[in-house]
């Protein structure tokens, strides 16, 4: 069974709409990710987030995306008005104190 | 700019085959090189290398790490259909992966 679930699997969403990326981790773990990767590309950062904040951020990460872990078990990607550009594969990571990285089963985004 | 370079991109082996899988990096603040199996959807933990010269090994995989020269290699022995995936080498930035573009590797029975 997976570490870390995320919802949904598949998301298919018009360009313009704001979709949300869920994430649960099931360990205790502080320090999360997302990572994306576009079809036929490398997996790429996007934020990670730690005790409830973000640690770092990417450039790809800009206002259009947010994060949060709204009831302290869910960890959500927020994309606002999603690009045709946005379409990928959505993963979300966790870690122990940075150390061996798990990853969830993805959420494949398709922005049409 | 971080670096990781994977090689070869793809490769086209056969059953029993051994294939070594390269990575090579420039990354600043390195802490661990972590090597993945990418099948259909997310990426699976194979090997985390902390120190050099060190040789991690699980069934047919094994691994080693040279900080001195920055790289790493991945070694496959008696390959099968079931190895074909994408390898993906992931140093560790920080607290972050930066990912390599992958190895393609393909067994043919």
């Amino acid at each position: 069974e997976p570490e870390v679930t995320q919802t949904p699997s598949h998301q298919v969403t018009q360009m313009g709409q704001e979709v949300i990326l869920r994430c649960v981790p099931i360990s205790n773990h502080l320090y999360f990710y997302w990572y994306r990767q576009i079809l036929g590309q490398k997996v790429e950062f996007l934020v990670s987030f730690y005790n409830n904040e973000i640690s770092e951020k990417s450039e790809i990460f800009d206002d259009q995306f947010s994060v949060e872990r709204p009831d302290g078990s869910n960890f959500t990607l927020k994309i606002r008005s999603t690009k045709l550009e946005d379409s990928a594969m959505y993963f979300c990571a966790r870690s122990n104190q940075g150390y061996g990285y798990t990853f969830g089963s993805g959420t494949r985004l398709t922005v049409v | 700019e971080d670096k990781v370079v994977q090689s070869p991109l793809s490769l086209v082996v056969h059953e029993g085959d051994t294939v070594t899988l390269n990575c090579s990096y420039e990354v600043t603040n390195f802490r661990s090189l972590l090597w993945y199996k990418q099948e259909k959807k997310a990426p699976t933990f194979l090997f985390m290398l902390t120190s050099s010269g060190i040789e991690k090994k699980s069934g047919r995989l094994s691994s080693i790490l040279d900080k001195k020269e920055l790289f790493s290699i991945l070694n496959i022995t008696a390959t099968q259909t079931g190895d074909s995936a994408i390898y993906l080498c992931a140093p560790i930035y920080g607290n972050k992966l930066v990912f390599g573009a992958g190895t393609i590797l393909r067994v043919k029975s």
